[in-house]
């Protein structure tokens, strides 16, 4: 099942320019992971941040926590035509089965 | 109506046991995949079928064998269960190029 809400559902931007997306859930949670799928392939994982942290950075990925709010933001800078790709948080649940949930995803294109 | 349905949610097994994991969508996608989740969490994608035919097959033991019936079905079956598949696994299907639908996962225990 996937509980979560990614926004904008699809985002096309100039290569360069920076795509921020955004997701949101609904229950408390240990941790966020955020996945890119490219065409036809499976997902990778691109970043975790806990809920104790705000913010994290990994190359040109931004990725904060905002766990008042319930939600996170994904900000990748000076984006490249490799960046077109589909892109899912996940998150967990405080449940014991360990389980993580999918939101539906935002689908980026990355335009030359 | 369910669009990516797993089961069991739940398996609980003996080591050296052989085990099966069915996934069903209805969603008419001619891609299914099936990932593993592994001890921190991060997914990692282990087999993916386009209309019944292998695509991915990444590093995973050959105990490991799924079987896709039809396109709307791709099973995993897993022989000689070993403690380190203990983990939940997830399938998934898409149109080719779209994004992917999940299943509630699948969470394997082998004592």
């Amino acid at each position: 099942s996937q509980q979560g809400e990614e926004d904008p559902q699809a985002l096309s931007i100039q290569e360069g320019e920076n795509a921020t997306m955004n997701c949101s859930y609904k229950t408390s949670i240990n941790n966020l992971q955020w996945y890119r799928q490219n065409s036809g392939r499976g997902l990778v994982h691109l970043i975790l941040i806990r809920s104790n942290e705000r913010e994290k950075h990994s190359g040109r990925l931004r990725v904060t926590l905002d766990t008042s709010k319930k939600s996170s933001s994904l900000l990748i800078t000076a984006s490249r035509a490799a960046d077109t790709a589909s892109y899912f948080c996940a998150t967990d649940t405080l449940n014991r089965d360990d389980k993580i949930i999918f939101g539906k995803g935002t689908r980026l294109h990355i335009l030359p | 109506d369910t669009a990516v349905s797993q089961t069991p949610k739940y398996l609980v097994t003996q080591m050296g046991n052989d085990k099966s994991i069915k996934c069903e969508q209805n969603l008419g996608h001619d891609t299914m995949y099936w990932y593993k989740q592994d001890s921190k969490k991060f997914l990692k994608i282990m087999f993916s079928y386009n209309n019944k035919e292998l695509i991915i097959n990444e590093t995973v033991p050959n105990r490991f064998s799924p079987k896709s019936p039809d396109k709307a079905h791709l099973n995993l079956h897993i022989n000689s269960l070993e403690l380190g598949d203990s983990a939940v696994y997830f399938c998934a299907s898409s149109l080719p190029g779209n994004t992917q639908y999940f299943g509630p996962g699948t969470r394997l225990t082998v004592l």
